[in-house]
């Protein structure tokens, strides 16, 4: 059973990096039956989705953010990571990290496993 | 970008009742969406992928239809652990996109 665990500061300032990574266990990374997600929740608000990773680097970010977003994956370590740049208070909110599994002959499925999230908070 | 909206907002249901959740595409997205359950301080869960496919573990009073445009969760004999929020989701089409959520809570 796949898991994944969320880690990285809970306090960001204003206009810093915002950088937190995804640990990956009960499954292998670098599978071709995946591809790695990060989406983020403000307090009392939605889901937004952020952007995805394939284990080779493919990336697809959201285009509201995709300026200030990149993302990696480091197969030695079975983690992925997100950073988002030039952060302000718009910013913060619990960063989940999930599978976006591959489902056969339909393509692919929703997002399915999910982290416990990480509640960053923008402030000076 | 595909848009979601969700109908109701928000609704009271008592413990038995039947509770449907209406999700409405900009545009057609095949089957390609998912349900969530989202307790407070709590991750979302899938319920229903394929817009109809049950998620394993996942009660069988959850059940999910539509394609194209227009997609519904319906619970049947709501139980006491299902009073939380859902969320649709379309994978069809990048960027990914989530309805605003439907916030079930007790009458």
């Amino acid at each position: 059973q796949l898991q994944l665990q969320e880690s990285g500061p809970g306090l960001v300032k204003p206009s810093e990096t915002l950088s937190l990574t995804c640990t990956v266990s009960g499954g292998s990374i670098s599978s071709s039956n995946y591809y790695w997600a990060w989406i983020r929740q403000p307090p009392g608000k939605g889901l937004e989705w952020i952007g995805n990773i394939y284990y080779s680097g493919n990336t697809y970010y959201n285009p509201s953010l995709k300026s200030r977003v990149s993302m990696s994956v480091d197969t030695s370590k079975k983690q992925f990571s997100l950073k988002l740049s030039s952060v302000t208070a718009a910013d913060t909110a619990v960063y989940y990290c999930a599978t976006y599994p591959y489902g056969g002959s339909n393509g692919w499925n929703a997002l399915d496993h999910w982290g416990q999230g990480t509640m960053v908070t923008v402030s000076s | 970008d595909i848009q979601m909206t969700q109908s109701p907002s928000s609704l009271s249901a008592s413990v038995g009742d039947r509770v449907t959740i209406t999700c409405r595409a900009s545009q057609g997205i095949r089957n390609d969406l998912g349900w969530y359950q989202q307790k407070p301080g709590k991750a979302p869960k899938r319920l229903i992928y394929a817009a109809s496919s049950l998620q394993s573990g996942v009660p069988s009073r959850f059940s999910g239809s539509g394609s194209g445009t227009e997609f519904t969760l319906t619970i049947n004999s709501l139980q006491p652990e299902d009073f939380a929020t859902y969320y649709c989701l379309q994978h069809n089409t990048y960027p990914l996109s989530f309805g605003p959520g439907t916030k079930v809570d007790i009458k």
